[in-house]
């Protein structure tokens, strides 16, 4: 299984940008980096992926170490909707194909 | 546009009984994955169907099982089960075109067995 490694808890204060982080020292040149979201009683959600560069999306931006050992998922205004489990995931589309795996995540606060 | 439905919501069962729980797929897509979440866990993978057939098999025993329809709609079926399989069912579809990097899951059945 690929490994992730994330803190198990954060806060932010509402309209505040929020920087998850995420270790991934063992990465392979092919795993992409997804993280998803699961909000209180529902199934997780795709936030954002990427391989090597920066992404943005209406959701978040990932950046990406430049030796891709680390990423990080950014918020730029905590919203209480933002209250959440993120997950940071690799996938290797080659190897693992389409299983994800889930770690244990982080758990995000916003507080008003 | 319907996102991806599961039912039943909430089941109890017994130990050593079986059970299926059913899924449909965001219209358009064609690949099912099932997820098995515990309590203060992530989702672990089961098993992914495309083209009625299983792709991939995470680290589950044979009890579990499953199937896909040609509408892509899909069954989990889980035999003979243990106190160990009460826990959050979630299923997720994609699609195999896309690379399948977009899952969309179901809100999840909330399996109690006693």
């Amino acid at each position: 299984d690929a490994k992730t490694t994330q803190p198990n808890s954060m806060e932010s204060n509402e309209e505040e940008p929020v920087h998850l982080p995420c270790n991934h020292s063992t990465i392979s040149g092919t795993d992409y980096i997804h993280w998803y979201r699961q909000l209180p009683s529902q199934g997780p959600e795709y936030v954002i992926h990427g391989l090597t560069s920066n992404v943005n999306n209406r959701m978040a931006s990932l950046a990406i170490a430049e030796d891709r050992k680390s990423s990080t998922l950014i918020l730029h205004r905590a919203t209480l909707r933002d209250a959440a489990v993120y997950y940071c995931i690799l996938r290797d589309p080659s190897n693992t194909g389409n299983q994800f795996y889930f770690g244990t995540g982080t758990s995000l606060t916003v507080i008003p | 546009d319907a996102g991806v439905t599961q039912s039943p919501t909430h089941l109890i069962k017994t130990r050593g009984q079986q059970v299926t729980l059913r899924c449909s797929p965001k219209s358009g897509h064609d690949t099912v994955s099932w997820y098995q979440q515990a309590l203060g866990q992530g989702p672990q993978f089961i098993f992914q169907y495309y083209e009625e057939e299983e792709r991939q098999r995470g680290n589950f025993p044979d009890r579990f099982s499953g199937h896909q329809f040609p509408n892509y709609s899909s069954e989990l079926n889980v035999n003979a089960l243990l106190l160990g399989d009460s826990a959050l069912y979630l299923c997720a579809s994609s699609l195999v075109d896309r690379g399948n990097y977009e899952q969309y899951f179901g809100p999840g059945t909330r399996l109690t067995v006693t």
